[in-house]
């Protein structure tokens, strides 16, 4: 499975943007990228996934790199909500549903 | 309606018990999935299964029994568990009706149950 690696950490402020990097330099034509976020004592939860556009939803945006080598979740206006472990995870053909958890970014949101 | 329900919530047993953990959707997901996640770590993936047959086992022990009954319902049977099995178990499912899961889909998680082995 190609491999992401995130920052174990970031901080940031109420109302103000977000923007969570990620790395997957091996990733391959086929990889989808997937981010889900986990709230303390809660299941993970979907937050947007693409493959090379970059997408929209209601609760982020997924910007990925041309060479889609990398790409960044961004959070418009953080709220003390989003404050989680945000994954992002490679999905490909060959995956048949197996998603693989790195380590995540830790996500603090100061009021 | 994309709930996934997982119980019991907390679960302590002995490491001689047997106990099973049930997991339910009524989302007409065909594809179930149960993870593992130890405490400070990611969540693991332990078995999927696809129309109610099993088609991902992460070699996972065999302390471990999955079973899918039905469509809407699956259960991970617990046997002679060892204490560094205590962790929170994680249920999830997706749409699956193409019965190849395709890698954009969506997984629905459950609340998980937090298991506690003495």
């Amino acid at each position: 499975d190609a491999k992401t690696t995130q920052p174990n950490s970031m901080e940031s402020n109420e109302e103000e943007p977000v923007h969570l990097p990620c790395n997957h330099s091996t990733i391959s034509g086929t990889d989808y990228i997937h981010w889900y976020r986990q709230l303390p004592s809660q299941g993970p939860e979907y937050v947007i996934h693409g493959l090379t556009s970059n997408v929209n939803n209601r609760m982020a945006s997924l910007a990925i790199a041309e060479d889609r080598k990398s790409s960044t979740l961004i959070l418009h206006r953080a709220t003390l909500r989003d404050a989680a472990v945000y994954y992002c995870i490679l999905a490909g053909g060959t995956s048949y549903g197996k998603l693989t958890f790195g380590q995540g970014t830790i996500l603090t949101v100061h009021p | 309606d994309t709930e996934v329900t997982q119980t019991p919530k907390h679960l302590v047993m002995g490491m001689t018990n047997k106990k099973s953990l049930k997991c339910e959707q009524h989302m007409g997901h065909r594809a179930m999935y149960w993870y593992k996640q130890k405490a400070k770590k990611p969540p693991e993936l332990m078995f999927v299964y696809s129309y109610e047959k099993l088609s991902i086992n992460e070699s996972v022990p065999s302390r471990f029994s999955p079973e899918c009954p039905n469509s809407s319902l699956l259960n991970l049977h617990l046997h002679a568990l060892q204490p560094e099995d205590s962790a929170l178990y994680l249920c999830a499912s997706s749409r699956g009706l193409a019965g190849v899961i395709p890698p954009q889909e969506t997984q629905y998680f459950g609340p998980g149950t937090r298991l506690l082995v003495l």
